[in-house]
């Protein structure tokens, strides 16, 4: 199994302004996914991180809006730019294990953009 | 990923099985089943998965039907902390592919 952390765990912003969510794993994984979960919506993916080449963005996802950094094996990040009250989300980063058929999740980020 | 249908909402008495039912009909010959579960306010959880045998853990079975159309995911002992939104999907790999959630049933546990 997997243990996912994210940070900052909720946070409002203001309109214009930007935010990075980092992901933590406690083991190393190939691959990363980010999500987002509009409020009452199911999960829509929106790239797909793997340590050492860029991010696959998902139709309607940009790296402009959405630039991500996936610097090692254990670790990502997800920008959130120029945001607007749409943005308002909450974000989940997921991993898959080598050996493994499923996907873990970490625990969301929970943003308001004012 | 093949599309999947599921009721938006079932209701379940604790302590009775629950039975979430989901229909796959288009599932292609090597996409597995697989079931989801997300407790509000975090991340999903994985339950099970199946190809076409049916499957137990100790959360929940998965029956498969012979054509492979339909599934069911049942909880036999439903308790108040199994409320939540389930999530059934069909993908050739959950692990290092992406997942595609639909909308899920949710389920709520009565007292």
């Amino acid at each position: 199994s997997a243990v996912i952390s994210q940070k900052p765990s909720r946070d409002i912003c203001q309109r214009g302004t930007s935010l990075t969510i980092q992901c933590q794993v406690d083991s190393q994984v190939t691959m990363m996914f980010w999500y987002r979960q509009q409020p009452g919506q199911s999960l829509t993916l929106i790239a797909t991180a793997n340590q050492g080449s860029e991010a696959t963005y998902e139709s309607g996802f940009v790296i402009d809006k959405f630039p991500i950094s996936r610097p090692n094996l254990t670790f990502s990040t997800l920008t959130v730019s120029n945001m607007s009250p749409e943005d308002s989300s909450i974000y989940l980063c997921s991993v898959g294990l080598a050996g493994t058929y499923e996907q873990y999740f970490g625990p969301g980020t929970r943003l308001t953009v004012t | 990923d093949a599309k999947t249908t599921q009721p938006p909402s079932m209701d379940c008495a604790e302590g009775r099985a629950a039975n979430l039912p989901c229909n796959h009909s288009t599932i292609s010959g090597n996409e597995y089943v697989y079931w989801y579960r997300q407790i509000h306010s975090q991340g999903p959880q994985y339950i099970i998965h199946g190809l076409k045998n049916n499957e137990t853990n100790e959360m929940a079975s998965l029956i498969i039907t012979e054509d492979r159309k339909s599934s069911t995911l049942i909880l036999p002992h439903a308790t108040l902390r199994d409320t939540a939104v389930y999530y059934c999907i069909a993908t050739h790999s959950g692990g290092y592919q992406k997942v595609t959630f639909g909308i899920g049933t949710k389920l709520q546990v009565i007292p």
